[in-house]
């Protein structure tokens, strides 16, 4: 069955440390992105890729960063200078060339302790 | 800059009545407009779309309608079932430079739908 995984489905991260969520598809998708939500402010892009080893910032780029070192996977480094990173963290993907409907994995919902 | 604006953050219906979700948007190179409905914890579910050359689409019970001119879209749900009761996005799809697109989003209206 074709989709997108994200893990941990939950992930508690100590304050300075770096934290890395997965996500790997299976649906022979180029393009993969990186939202993430917090209440009352909708999704918000972090980064994107369309192909392998390129990607580029969305509009809340700060404080993260990636890696597409192969197709199916785009994992996202939630990094110390990330002064906020207490949300839901949703990865998505579609087709090359799309935007016409992307397929999103469950989250991932990290908590700073 | 907001470029897709849901105006209302919450709706609350009657089962069995309709339900109308509200969606603006500022772009007008958008040229694919999509629903999703998400419930907490999970990933958005992609409900129905609507190109920029129609002015509806139905699906069910669910209808879209875009009003270009007014850069307006709405999302009508008849009747509306419990089941309904979610996080609707609205979204829109615009070109980040040659053949790259990607969706830009609302901030979600919450439906609740009463028994």
């Amino acid at each position: 069955d074709g989709g997108i995984t994200q893990s941990p489905k939950y992930l508690f991260r100590k304050e300075g440390q770096n934290v890395t969520l997965s996500c790997e598809q299976n649906l022979n998708h180029d393009a993969m992105y990186w939202y993430r939500q917090d209440p009352g402010q909708g999704l918000r892009l972090i980064y994107y890729s369309q192909i392998v080893n390129d990607f580029q910032k969305g509009d809340i780029a700060e404080g993260y960063s990636v890696s597409r070192e192969k197709k199916e996977s785009f994992p996202l480094t939630v990094t110390s200078a990330q002064k906020n990173p207490t949300a839901f963290y949703l990865c998505a993907s579609t087709v090359p060339g799309g935007g016409y409907g992307y397929t999103f994995g469950s989250g991932t919902r990290l908590t700073v302790v | 800059d907001q470029q897709v604006k849901q105006n209302s953050p919450s709706l609350s219906v009657q089962e069995g009545r309709i339900s109308i979700l509200n969606c603006d948007y500022t772009n007008s190179m958008f040229d694919y407009f999509l629903w999703y409905k998400k419930y907490p914890a999970e990933g958005p579910t992609f409900l129905i779309s609507i190109s920029s050359i129609k002015d509806k689409n139905e699906d069910g019970r669910f209808t879209v309608f875009l009003n270009k001119s007014a850069k307006h879209l709405s999302l009508h749900i008849v009747p509306s079932q419990p089941g309904d009761s979610a996080v609707y996005f609205c979204a829109a799809r615009g070109n980040s430079g040659g053949s790259n697109y990607k969706l830009t989003f609302g901030k979600g209206t919450l439906l609740t739908v009463n028994p």
